[in-house]
């Protein structure tokens, strides 16, 4: 079967560093996938890794092992926009490039 | 990026009626569109997959008489709910993928449906 899991949610102070986990069981792997979405709007594209390491992208970096089903998203710098929910997403080995996605989870950036 | 566009964003019908939600690429060609469904505080579930000129594929659990998918074009992908009742009220959201290095997806706009 296929599994990704993330908590639910978290809580972090305005200029802060929030780290959010992801692991995933899949059949098979072709890449991971990290998504922002505002409430009631469309997830947008955060990042992607296929290879072990880190990735940066501004504020936002995210890290995979693929050895340990593991990534994390990193959100440097907080601001109150950042207040959504985030998506781990994992495309398997199989054809039609779909994502599947996790529970999402729901950040809340405080003052 | 690449735009994906959906249409209705909000739709309110009667319980029995059937509804029907366009999700267009707007510059690209799209083989493959994804259809998902959110509800309130839940993540994205995979519905089917769209593939133009054939068949769709649809998930396990997704009634695929009671959601019909047609690939019409590259670029034009349609979901009809039918016989609609109040259980299907939820965000429905199209995506496609381009060929890009990451292959990511774009999404539509999502559309709202009530069902009363």
């Amino acid at each position: 079967g296929q599994n990704i899991d993330q908590p639910t949610e978290m809580t972090a102070t305005e200029g802060a560093i929030v780290q959010i986990n992801c692991t995933y069981q899949t059949s098979g792997f072709n890449g991971l996938f990290w998504y922002q979405q505002h409430a009631g709007e469309a997830p947008t594209f955060l990042s992607y890794n296929v290879l072990d390491g880190l990735e940066e992208k501004g504020r936002f970096s995210s890290f995979l092992s693929r050895s340990k089903g593991y990534s994390y998203l990193l959100l440097k710098e907080l601001q109150m926009k950042d207040s959504a929910s985030y998506l781990c997403a994992v495309r398997g080995s199989g054809g039609y490039n779909k994502l599947i996605f996790g529970a999402g989870t729901r950040l809340a950036v405080h003052p | 990026g690449a735009v994906v566009s959906q249409h209705p964003s909000w739709v309110i019908c009667k319980s029995g009626t059937s509804v029907k939600i366009e999700c267009r690429s707007l510059d690209f060609q799209a083989t493959t569109m994804f259809w998902y469904r959110q509800f309130p505080k839940q993540s994205l579930m995979l519905m089917a997959t769209s593939n133009e000129g054939s068949k769709a594929t649809y998930e396990q659990g997704v009634e695929k008489d009671k959601f019909l998918i047609n690939h019409a074009s590259l670029t034009l992908s349609t979901l009809t709910v039918t016989s609609a009742h109040p259980e299907d009220s939820s965000f429905y959201i199209c995506s496609a993928s381009k060929e890009t290095n990451t292959g990511e997806l774009f999404f539509g706009e999502g559309s709202r449906l009530t069902v009363l």
